[in-house]
């Protein structure tokens, strides 16, 4: 089955400064999507970013980014001048016929 | 356009009793899926539906199930509940079956008693 580790339960970032959040995945699947959601206490889940796994580009929005390695199937998001509303629970996602969730890291960004 | 609409937000029940939880998806979006939330188990794939048939299942007990209508609207069905079902129940919903365009709810947060 797939899985989807994240190995940082919570991660602190300087307002304005730069975090990288981790992300592994394991599959033996060549077709399939990634995603980076964020969970806000308003308990919905928000779309960061997304990559289809048959791209080498590395996606970005705006100031999220993503470096993704496929060989080594690592998926980490790049949150660049980070802003008091990142705060948030994130989780990264796999996705072939269903969603894969990883057990998601707390943000916390400090004034 | 509006989001996906979960609704209750929150509900009580007592053991043993059955549960029905609703969900609206987005204008025109056609493909609905279901995930349970807890802290200790995480995010839980239930199943999905699209065009009215279920299309894929979770590894949840047959006290779970799920049906779509022809509108697309969703209602998940929870039966003889167990304190462990406590958890975050949240839709998804997209355009279309495995397609990379899934928009979530806000969940409805169940607490059984």
């Amino acid at each position: 089955a797939q899985t989807v580790t994240q190995s940082q339960p919570e991660m602190s970032v300087q307002e304005a400064e730069t975090v990288t959040l981790s992300c592994t995945y394991d599959t033996s699947e060549s077709d399939y999507y990634l995603f980076w959601y964020k969970q806000p206490p308003s308990r919905q889940m928000i779309l960061v970013i997304r990559q289809e796994a048959y791209k080498q580009q590395n996606a970005t929005e705006n100031r999220f980014s993503v470096n993704f390695q496929k060989a080594a199937k690592s998926f980490s998001l790049k949150i660049s001048d980070s802003q008091l509303g990142d705060a948030a629970m994130y989780f990264c996602a796999y996705r072939d016929n269903q969603f894969y969730f990883g057990t998601g890291t707390s943000l916390t960004v400090i004034p | 356009k509006a989001g996906v609409t979960q609704t209750p937000r929150y509900l009580i029940k007592t053991r043993g009793q059955q549960v029905t939880l609703s969900c609206s998806p987005i204008s025109g979006h056609r493909s609905v899926s279901w995930y349970q939330q807890t802290p200790g188990q995480g995010l839980q794939f239930l199943f999905e539906y699209f065009s009215e048939t279920q299309r894929n299942k979770g590894n949840f007990p047959g006290r779970f199930s799920g049906r779509q209508f022809s509108n697309s609207r969703s209602e998940m069905n929870v039966s003889t509940l167990e304190l462990g079902d406590s958890a975050l129940y949240l839709c998804a919903s997209s355009l279309r079956l495995n397609n990379y365009g899934y928009t979530f709810g806000s969940g409805t947060r169940l607490t059984v008693v």
